[in-house]
């Protein structure tokens, strides 16, 4: 099976210029992360996604910051305009979450995208 | 808001040593997931383990097993026979057992570990 699948695996753009981050989560899976890695941070969960419909952004830093699912086998991640201090490595995470009371699924991640913003 | 410590920001072993990686972590919630993930020089994020909080027994995979403690709050992951492939960034990861705007995994910073030849 194919796994989770992030494009493209590196980005250099240049301050202001909008940037999209693309994840195709794996089939049958109907829950999608977005997470953020940088050295200051570490791993920092951005976004998530039940059903296409997103549950909680609370960790997306600034209205710059926008992510869509459109259909369950594509998400996006847009940065709108980009700045320096967005420099960092952007995970998807999909996992397949059941409808019952106990959670029970397990996060895979894709290889992620490296962004550079200079 | 739970909190993931890992005291450990880096660690050197002998290959076929064992060695022992720490996290501890801060939540009020009583049912939860603990996971140990593993970062090789690639990149990808490789799931290692999981320990459900609700199961006594540690969970063993292979090589690696946990020391789980709950009313310690520690998740420590022991690594035996290590071998040079091991070689990665490990971190921590916790997540609430019900959903409802909890279901991310919140992540400790990492420990490095280094298998030497």
């Amino acid at each position: 099976d194919a796994g989770v699948i992030q494009s493209p695996r590196h980005e250099v753009t240049e301050m202001g210029q909008e940037v999209t981050l693309r994840c195709k989560p794996i089939s049958g899976h109907n829950s999608l992360f977005w997470y953020r890695q940088t050295m200051m941070r570490g791993l920092e969960l951005l976004i998530y996604f039940n059903n296409n419909v997103p549950i909680d952004d609370s960790g997306m830093p600034e209205d710059r910051f926008s992510a869509k699912m459109p259909n369950a086998s594509f998400s996006t991640l847009k940065i709108q305009p980009s700045e320096p201090r967005d420099s960092a490595v952007y995970f998807c995470a999909s996992s397949s979450r059941d409808s019952g009371y106990f959670v029970t699924d397990t996060q895979y991640f894709g290889p992620g995208t490296r962004l550079t913003v200079l | 808001a739970q909190t993931v410590t890992q005291s450990q920001p880096e660690m050197s072993v002998q290959e076929a040593e064992t060695v022992t990686l720490s996290c501890t972590y801060d939540t009020s919630e009583s049912n939860y997931y603990l996971f140990w993930y593993k970062q090789p020089p690639s990149r990808q994020m490789i799931l290692v383990i999981r320990q459900e909080a609700y199961k006594q027994q540690n969970a063993t995979e292979n090589r690696f097993s946990v020391n789980f403690q709950k009313a310690a709050k520690s998740f420590s992951l022991k690594i035996s026979d290590s071998q040079l492939g091991d070689t990665a960034m490990y971190f921590c990861a916790f997540r609430p057992f019900i959903g409802g705007g909890a279901d991310g995994l919140t992540f400790g910073k990492g420990t490095h570990l280094i298998i030497q030849p």
